[in-house]
């Protein structure tokens, strides 16, 4: 099945370390967003690519976050210097036409654990 | 978009329907209404959405009040893998910004008991 993919499914970082974790879309959809998902709590946004353009940004948490989607499929998440409280799941998600309509639904991976020790 | 207000937790007795509901009265006219489910350790599920009319398709059905102001995720049999937290998501239908992406709750965690 080609399902949303994300790896590593979960990372151990020493505080202060650069992490980037990795989502593969499913194949040909256009929108693809990240969110961040504390213990106990539904997921937060984060991010936002249509194709290669990343929309909007305005959940990344601090500058140590940033995302890119260079050529339009594949997309990664880095956390620069991190700290424990970046200790979450991070979820990608991908839906096949331009979310901005509304009437689109999207499609999540598993996640990946970050711990941050 | 508007808010959504579900209730924390809900039971239901396996092969027995589960109905989940949702408020959303701060609907306005061009905002679908959203299902999403997460079952442990796995990330979100797209269940089903509608804007007006009721909707169905295999895996739930979905009312909506002619006012729109409430909506009812109707699971006809439960089974104890259909265990997860259930959001309702209000999304606004029109481009520009950050509409695209989904604002989740804390949503309905529902037990499905044997």
């Amino acid at each position: 099945g080609a399902g949303v993919s994300q790896s590593p499914r979960y990372k151990v970082a020493k505080r202060g370390q650069d992490v980037a974790l990795r989502c593969d879309p499913i194949s040909g959809h256009v929108s693809l967003f990240w969110y961040q998902q504390a213990l106990g709590q539904g997921p937060e946004f984060l991010t936002y690519f249509q194709n290669e353009a990343q929309l909007d940004k305005s959940g990344l948490p601090s500058d140590r976050f940033f995302a890119e989607r260079p050529e339009g499929s594949v997309s990664t998440l880095k956390i620069q210097r991190t700290q424990q409280e970046d200790s979450a799941v991070y979820l990608c998600a991908s839906s096949p036409r331009d979310t901005r309509r509304g009437d689109t639904e999207a499609f999540f991976g598993q996640g990946t654990r970050l711990t941050v020790v | 978009d508007a808010k959504t207000t579900q209730p924390p937790s809900m039971d239901c007795a396996e092969g027995r329907a589960a109905n989940l509901p949702c408020n959303h009265s701060t609907i306005s006219g061009n905002e679908y209404v959203y299902w999403y489910r997460q079952i442990h350790s796995q990330g979100p599920q797209y269940i089903i959405h509608g804007l007006k009319n009721n909707e169905t398709n295999e895996m739930a059905s979905l009312i909506i009040t002619e006012d729109r102001k409430s909506s009812t995720l109707i699971l006809p049999h439960a089974t104890l893998r259909d265990t997860a937290v259930y959001y309702c998501i209000v999304r606004v239908a029109r481009y520009g910004g950050s509409q695209g992406n989904l604002i989740f709750g804390k949503g309905t965690k529902l037990s499905v008991k044997p």
